[in-house]
């Protein structure tokens, strides 16, 4: 079983603001490492896949890096839409696994 | 464009059963392994299961807290995903989300591209 470390819990940010969330695994993953939003009340949507690579539509304020251990989600100049909920999922080993989940929240 | 659009969810008793469906269009289904995943009121996301595609002999896995009790089915001809839900639990109360493995990646390792909205499952006395 690979554990998964997502921090922090709460993010509280402004708009403008550069953030970035962790996502720590307890052995090696490779890059099969995917981040997803979810607004409340909807379902979540992919935003970056392979760890770094930005799912189709996704704007370019988001990026994604790491290997192996350690990833990180970087939003670089917060909207007021990107006021959302963050996961990041592990597909290296199955069963695939969620993070426990990042709320952004207004400052 | 892709939908994926979840049915069926509603209050049920505790050791009863419901069955969910996922109708799916905007892309060629048969295609696609596809995830059943849940969420709780207040948490996270939890990982139900997965099923393979017809040239892959529909085979299924399934995360152990569900194992025994959840089947998953689909049929290609329909564009349709089902979970077949028994011996329900109070904690079985979620969100049921269908959600799309995108062509080509192994059934191992696959992400979920895009979900459905969800449908409410509520197991209650």
């Amino acid at each position: 079983v690979i554990w998964m470390t997502q921090s922090p819990s709460l993010l509280s940010a402004s708009t403008g603001d550069r953030v970035t969330i962790s996502c720590r695994m307890s052995q090696g993953i490779s890059s099969y490492l995917a981040w997803y939003q979810q607004k409340p009340g909807k379902a979540p949507e992919l935003l970056i896949y392979a760890a770094s690579t930005l799912q189709s539509g996704v704007p370019s304020r988001f990026s994604g890096s790491g290997s192996g251990t350690d990833f990180t989600l970087t939003i670089s100049c917060l909207q007021s839409e990107d006021f959302a909920t963050y996961y990041c999922q592990q597909y290296y080993s199955f069963p695939p696994a969620f993070g426990q989940g990042t709320k952004v929240e207004i400052k | 464009e892709v939908q994926l659009v979840e049915s069926g969810g509603g209050l049920v008793q505790p050791g009863g059963s419901l069955r969910l469906s996922c109708a799916a269009s905007g892309f060629t289904f048969s295609d696609h392994y596809m995830d059943w995943v849940r969420q709780a009121p207040g948490k996270g996301l939890e990982w139900v299961g997965r099923t393979r595609n017809k040239a892959n002999s529909y085979t299924t896995e399934y995360a152990a807290s569900v194992k025994g009790r959840f089947t998953i089915s689909r049929d290609d001809s329909k564009n349709s995903l089902y979970l077949q839900m028994n011996s329900l639990k109070t904690e079985d109360t979620a969100v049921y989300y269908c959600a799309r493995v995108p062509a080509g990646y192994d059934f191992w390792s696959g992400y979920t591209d895009y979900w459905g909205q969800g449908t409410l499952v509520t197991v209650s006395s």
